[in-house]
């Protein structure tokens, strides 16, 4: 499978714990984004990344949240002393810039259960 | 900023019957304009886009869209609706590199 995977699928933790997820791009794309979505909603844009450089992020994302992509492959999104207002569902997708079709490639999500 | 509205929480249709799941846009310039369905517990696939050319997209699974530029729309559609077609559905504009979502339609096709 060539797909963008995710790791884990579910996390249930406790408030004030910290949390981490990974993403694994598709091998040729060197965009990465990172969504959260809540019940009901439209994934809400997170962050960015051109290879390894974060070029955008959102407001959303507090001093709490921090995502790296080392060497521009996979990524992680790190979450410090967890709300219960940060469970979502975290979704990470990819595309690539030359000869792609512009559209986004998602992987299957992080679901995160704050209690 | 660039946006999108999807005006319809959920939309209901008899199976064989065709639907429609309706988008507007909001941009300054060109639209990049884009379909996803979601199954439940899962990732967003896409299913068609519009950048450039004819008015009429077709993308997966049967389904096309009509791009409106006077009347600032992206409608999504297929002639005959399948129960299997019951899904989240998201219309999404680029927005220079990051793509903006709507609220999301719940399309139910009932047997």
């Amino acid at each position: 499978d060539t797909g963008v995977s995710q790791d884990p699928r579910h996390k249930i933790t406790k408030r004030g714990q910290n949390v981490t997820f990974r993403c694994d791009p598709i091998s040729e794309h060197n965009r990465l984004y990172w969504y959260r979505q809540t019940l009901g909603q439209g994934p809400e844009f997170l962050t960015y990344f051109q290879n390894e450089a974060q070029l955008e992020k959102s407001r959303l994302l507090s001093d709490r949240f921090s995502a790296e992509r080392p060497k521009g492959s996979f990524s992680t999104l790190e979450i410090q002393r967890t709300e219960q207002g940060d469970s979502a569902m975290y979704l990470c997708a990819s595309s690539q810039t030359q000869g792609g079709s512009g559209e986004l490639f998602f992987g299957e999500g992080s679901r995160l259960t704050v209690l | 900023a660039q946006s999108v509205a999807q005006p319809e929480d959920q939309v209901n249709v008899a199976e064989g019957n065709p639907l429609t799941v309706k988008c507007t846009y909001s941009v300054s310039g060109n639209p990049y304009l884009f379909w996803y369905v979601q199954y439940p517990n899962r990732g967003l696939q896409f299913l068609l886009k519009y950048i450039t050319g004819d008015n009429l997209v077709k993308g997966s699974y049967g389904f096309e869209a009509e791009f409106n530029k006077s009347q600032t729309s992206f409608h999504l559609k297929k002639p005959s609706a399948l129960v299997s077609d019951s899904a989240l559905y998201f219309c999404a504009v680029r927005d220079t590199y990051k793509y903006i979502f709507g609220t999301g339609t719940r399309l139910k096709v009932l047997a």
